[in-house]
């Protein structure tokens, strides 16, 4: 079982519509948790953290976190196409320095 | 400069040759990152450095791996006798430092080196 695992997708949604997306971690220390959009071809980016069960929103996108369940999602309202990226999903663990563990991502498509 | 930045862009080489990375963090930034991404999969963490000591080489997949950072800036990822299974893009990030605990700081990432082993 990979540490954090998310679907790969492609997670098709229509122009103006919510995408969710959803990352399961296994490690019960993790403390933060983050989403990173990364373009085709291009180096990731943050766009946002979470390290406190419930949500927390930013512009157009909120994150979700439950620590009970191990689950952590992202959910893009008003979708854009350029929203259309990679998602990646990644975890700091207790101690962890700052070090990361991503998930391989979900693949988004907003079609117009 | 503003960003962190990676040379080459793009290494080809053949098997059983070694290769030099080299990442150039932000400037002020103590900590830096070295991570992997084969086609299509997430990020793989290599190494960590705080300063110029890496408290974490964990992720460096065989002692064919090595890094090195001088200075507290530049660092450089060595593949030595490379592999075909090496081919991937190696991404580079700093933060300003690397709290534990809860507290988090942000990552940036560089370009990344496509490295392709022949």
């Amino acid at each position: 079982q990979k540490e954090v695992e998310q679907n790969s997708g492609p997670l098709s949604v229509p122009e103006g519509a919510i995408a969710s997306l959803n990352c399961t971690y296994s490690d019960r220390g993790s403390q933060s948790f983050f989403w990173y959009r990364q373009y085709s071809g291009k180096s990731p980016e943050l766009i946002m953290f979470i390290y406190s069960n419930g949500d927390k929103e930013d512009g157009r996108f909120t994150a979700q976190l439950n620590k009970a369940s191990q689950y952590v999602s992202l959910l893009i309202r008003d979708s854009q196409p350029s929203d259309s990226a990679t998602y990646l999903c990644a975890v700091k663990r207790a101690g962890g320095y700052n070090k990361l563990i991503f998930g391989a991502g979900t693949r988004l498509a907003v079609h117009p | 400069g503003a960003g962190v930045s990676q040379s080459p862009s793009n290494k080809v080489t053949e098997k059983g040759k070694d290769v030099e990375l080299r990442c150039d963090p932000i400037s002020g930034h103590t900590a830096l990152y070295w991570y992997r991404q084969s086609l299509g999969q997430g990020l793989e963490f290599l190494i960590y450095f705080q300063g110029n000591s890496a408290p974490d080489k964990s992720g460096l997949p065989s002692d064919r791996f090595s890094a090195e950072r001088t200075g507290g800036s530049v660092s450089t990822l060595t593949i030595q006798r490379t592999q075909q299974e090496d081919s991937a893009v190696y991404l580079c990030a700093s933060s300003l430092r690397a709290p534990s605990g809860r507290a988090t700081d942000t990552q940036y990432f560089g370009p990344g080196t496509r490295l392709t082993v022949l």
